[in-house]
């Protein structure tokens, strides 16, 4: 089983739409999550750190279920411009490992 | 601000040739990372270096070796090229090791024939 797991979609969603991703993750000492977002042939990007009461950055809602070993993102009023590959991203403790989920691809159409 | 820079952009190279892939970073960032990215599978470590004057193998630092040249600089080598190496190698840095907040460089394609 993957350290950290991802529908890899796509996701086709009409513009205005709500999305939401899920990504599950094996390691239960796992303490940090992040949403990272991924242009196409381009660099990772930090979208949004996610904490354990989740939290919100305008149209983005980031979710931790610890019980159930996963976390969602979820994207309200797609934008064009939302069109991307999100990566999900895992850490345990010390050294702060990260484990990169393979990510989800979303296609938001006019 | 150029944030984390790196080259080349893209690169070919033959079976059993070496190269260097260079990596710099203008935020003034103690850690520095040498990742992978393959097709279905996620990002994957190869080298980091915590801090300057320190180097540590990554999940798979086979057929690579890197140099932490000051605090800017972190490059990784190639010594034989083999096709199992083609990939997109990204370069990351971060305040500090235990900062997950890493920012990337824009990567770099490298195909071995």
């Amino acid at each position: 089983r993957k350290e950290v797991e991802q529908d890899p979609g796509p996701f086709n969603v009409p513009e205005g739409a709500t999305v939401a991703f899920n990504c599950t993750y094996s390691n239960s000492a796992s303490q940090s999550f992040f949403w990272y977002r991924q242009d196409c042939r381009k660099e990772p990007k930090l979208l949004m750190s996610v904490y354990s009461s989740g939290n919100e950055d305008g149209r983005f809602t980031a979710q931790l279920n610890r019980a159930s070993q996963y976390i969602s993102l979820l994207i309200r009023d797609s934008k064009l411009s939302d069109s991307a590959t999100y990566l999900c991203v895992v850490a345990a403790t010390g050294f702060q490992k990260l484990v990169f989920g393979t990510g989800t691809r979303l296609l938001v159409s006019p | 601000n150029a944030g984390v820079t790196q080259t080349p952009k893209f690169q070919v190279l033959k079976t059993g040739q070496s190269m260097t892939l260079q990596c710099a970073q203008d935020m003034n960032h103690n850690s520095m990372y040498w990742y992978r990215q393959d097709p279905g599978m996620g990002l994957r470590l190869i080298y980091y270096s915590a801090s300057e004057g320190t180097t540590d193998k990554g999940e798979v630092p086979n057929g690579y070796n890197v140099s932490r040249l000051n605090k800017r600089e972190f490059s990784l080598r190639l010594e034989s090229a083999a096709p199992s190496q083609t990939s997109v190698y990204f370069c990351a840095s971060s305040q500090v090791a235990t900062n997950e907040k890493l920012f990337f460089g824009s990567g770099t394609q490298l195909s071995v024939l």
